[in-house]
């Protein structure tokens, strides 16, 4: 399975804009790069993907590098309630429809007030 | 809501027991997975289901199974359960192809004591 690194926590200010890195060098093209985060307590969420360009959405904004060896999930103005776990998983879609996505440990998102 | 069911969303059972974990996809989605997160091993991919039939394993025990019912929900079965097998039980649906991510719902929680 592609892998992908992230770092462990990060701490931003409420209302400033948040960057989340990941690298993820030994992808491939086919993978699509996918974001969740995961509130305690609560199943993770979907909150973006991609595979080459840059996507908006209502949530967020994914920078995806040239070479897509890396990535940068963005969130504009930080609240409170975006204090979670993100996680940065490579989608592959294999043979057969099998899917699974694989989590690593993600980044814990502390936002202080 | 999310659109996903889990169903109970706690249990509480003794070692050695078997228990069934329900779960209903949001409307329109053929495929199924389960996860488990535990404290110490984050989420782990069990196993996928795509409109009724297996598709890919992950770390799943033999002495756990599951299926996939012909109107789509599915059905997690954990038996000669111990100790170690308490965890918080995610289903996930989503449909295959590179426009969806996965949708999860709340989840069970299952404590064997």
């Amino acid at each position: 399975d592609a892998k992908t690194t992230q770092p462990n926590s990060m701490e931003s200010n409420e209302e400033e804009p948040v960057h989340l890195p990941c690298n993820h060098s030994t992808i491939s093209g086919t993978d699509y790069i996918h974001w969740y985060r995961q509130l305690p307590s609560q199943g993770p969420e979907y909150v973006i993907h991609g595979l080459t360009s840059n996507v908006n959405n209502r949530m967020a904004s994914l920078a995806i590098a040239e070479d897509r060896k890396s990535s940068t999930l963005i969130l504009h103005r930080a609240t409170l309630r975006d204090a979670a776990v993100y996680y940065c998983i490579l989608r592959t879609y294999s043979g057969g429809g099998a899917d699974g996505l694989t989590f690593g440990k993600g980044t814990h998102l502390i936002i202080q007030p | 809501d999310s659109g996903v069911t889990q169903t109970p969303k706690h249990l509480i059972t003794a070692t050695g027991q078997r228990v069934t974990l329900r779960c209903s996809p949001r409307s329109g989605d053929l495929s199924v997975y389960w996860y488990q997160q535990s404290l110490d091993q984050g989420l782990q991919f069990l196993i996928q289901y795509y409109n009724g039939e297996e598709r890919a394993k992950g770390n799943i025990l033999e002495r756990f199974s599951a299926q996939q019912f012909p109107d789509l929900h599915s059905e997690l079965n954990l038996s000669s359960l111990e100790l170690g097998d308490s965890a918080l039980y995610f289903c996930a649906s989503s449909n295959l192809g590179s426009n969806y991510g996965y949708t999860f719902g709340s989840g069970t929680r299952l404590t064997v004591v």
